[in-house]
């Protein structure tokens, strides 16, 4: 099974630019969501989804936009990059059933530089 | 959402049992324990949860305070690749859809 997986694992942009981060997973999660780790820090919730057309925001949503037209992919869109959004960002996903009793699967992670 | 305490960071012997302390005195009845843990450039990883009892897997062991104010995560033998940072989280059905991390426990490993 290949997991979570994130592409791509690095990127450098210039203030101003757009990108999108894909996000797809591959075990019908229902649940999907980004984080952001900024250096020495813990992960920061952005945006999540418990489903294919629902999304919803996190800790730090600023700056992002996301959609869930499937259940596989949850993008993640910059529109406008900053250099405060130089980051680590990690994708997540886990199962709806039981709510609280299971473990959620991380991406190794995109590694984004803005300049 | 209740929140957790966990020391910045922590040293152990390898092969040595590692004890990583957490405190979450605002826990409610629903409340479970979480412990995901991130190696070095990797996303986080699930090790163990918990309710109100003691758990045991192939990772790790969890023991939880009778009165649940408190848990630790224990690894029975400490090896160079346990180094990392450790997260105790809390979850209740008011945030079954997100997790949120705290700060975490860095676990260094002396060979």
């Amino acid at each position: 099974n290949a997991g979570v997986t994130q592409t791509p694992k690095f990127q450098v942009l210039k203030t101003g630019q757009s990108m999108t981060l894909q996000c797809a997973q591959d075990m019908n999660h229902e649940y999907m969501s980004w984080y952001r780790q900024d250096p020495g820090m813990g992960l920061r919730l952005i945006h999540y989804s418990v489903g294919a057309g629902i999304t919803d925001q996190g800790e730090v949503p600023n700056g992002y936009n996301v959609s869930r037209s499937t259940t596989e992919d949850f993008p993640l869109r910059l529109l406008s990059a900053a250099p405060s959004q130089t980051s680590v960002y990690f994708c997540a996903s886990r199962p709806i059933q039981s709510r609280l009793n299971t473990e959620a699967f991380f991406g190794q992670g995109t590694r984004l530089t803005v300049v | 959402d209740a929140k957790t305490t966990q020391p910045n960071s922590m040293e152990s012997n390898e092969e040595e049992p590692v004890h990583l302390p957490c405190n979450h005195s605002t826990i409610s009845g629903t409340d479970y324990i979480h412990w995901y843990r991130q190696l070095p450039s990797q996303g986080p990883e699930y090790v163990i949860h918990g309710l109100t009892s003691n758990v045991n897997n192939r990772m790790a062991s969890l023991a939880i305070a009778e009165d649940r104010k408190s848990s630790t995560l224990i690894l029975h033998r400490a090896t160079l690749r346990d180094a990392a940072v450790y997260y105790c989280i809390l979850r209740d059905d008011s945030s079954a859809s997100k997790i949120i991390f705290g700060s975490g426990t860095r676990l260094s490993i002396r060979p």
